[in-house]
């Protein structure tokens, strides 16, 4: 099992609809994760952090369910520029590692 | 002020070459990061380095690989005899402290080798 898994999608969803993706995690010490956006062709750029139940920002709520190991990332309202891929990233615990572990993204298409 | 830049921006070369990636962190971020991403693969961790600490190789995918990190600032990833699976976008980080701090990402340097 990867240790931070997503659905790869793509996700194609109209203008204004809500989409909800979800990320597993091996890890149960796991203690914060993040939700990073990739545009094509481009580097990736911090969505938002999820350090305990969750985190909410806008039309972006980021949930963290630790008994059943995965992080949920909900849009609402979705716009044409929400389109890109969503990664998932959970640090490696313990030790002073600095490896970060990124799942392999989702990737969401908004329609007009 | 300026971001993460990474030179150069695009490395066509011959198998069995060497390259050299640079990264220039933000000023100031005291943690650095390699990453390399496939064509429609995520981001595989190659190394990190924090401070005057040891740094974190662990991600290093065979030893042709090497990075180092002079006077805490600018980092150069090399890749010796460059194989065509080494092909790929390296992508550098720079953070203000651990892991557990946003990482500001630069614009990568697209490798192909030929």
């Amino acid at each position: 099992r990867k240790e931070v898994e997503q659905d790869p999608g793509p996700f194609n969803v109209p203008e204004g609809a809500t989409v909800a993706f979800n990320c597993t995690y091996s890890n149960s010490a796991s203690q914060s994760f993040f939700w990073y956006r990739q545009d094509c062709r481009k580097e990736p750029k911090l969505l938002m952090s999820v350090y305990s139940s969750g985190n909410e920002d806008g039309r972006f709520t980021a949930q963290l369910n630790r008994a059943s190991q995965y992080i949920s990332l909900l849009i609402r309202d979705s716009k044409l520029s929400d389109s890109a891929t969503y990664l998932c990233v959970a640090p490696r615990p313990s030790s002073n590692t600095g490896k970060l572990i990124f799942g392999q993204g989702t990737t969401l298409q908004v329609k007009p | 002020g300026a971001g993460v830049s990474q030179s150069p921006s695009n490395k066509v070369t011959e198998k069995g070459k060497d390259v050299e990636l640079r990264c220039d962190p933000i000023s100031g971020h005291t943690a650095l990061y390699w990453y390399r991403q496939s064509l429609g693969q995520g981001l595989e961790f190659l190394i990190y380095f924090q401070g005057n600490s040891a740094p974190d190789k662990s991600g290093l995918p065979s030893d042709r690989f090497s990075a180092e990190r002079t006077g805490g600032s600018v980092s150069t990833l090399t890749i010796q005899r460059t194989q065509q699976e080494d092909s790929a976008v390296y992508l550098c980080a720079s953070s203000q402290g651990h892991i557990f701090r946003e990482q500001f990402f630069g614009p990568g340097t697209r490798l192909t080798v030929l």
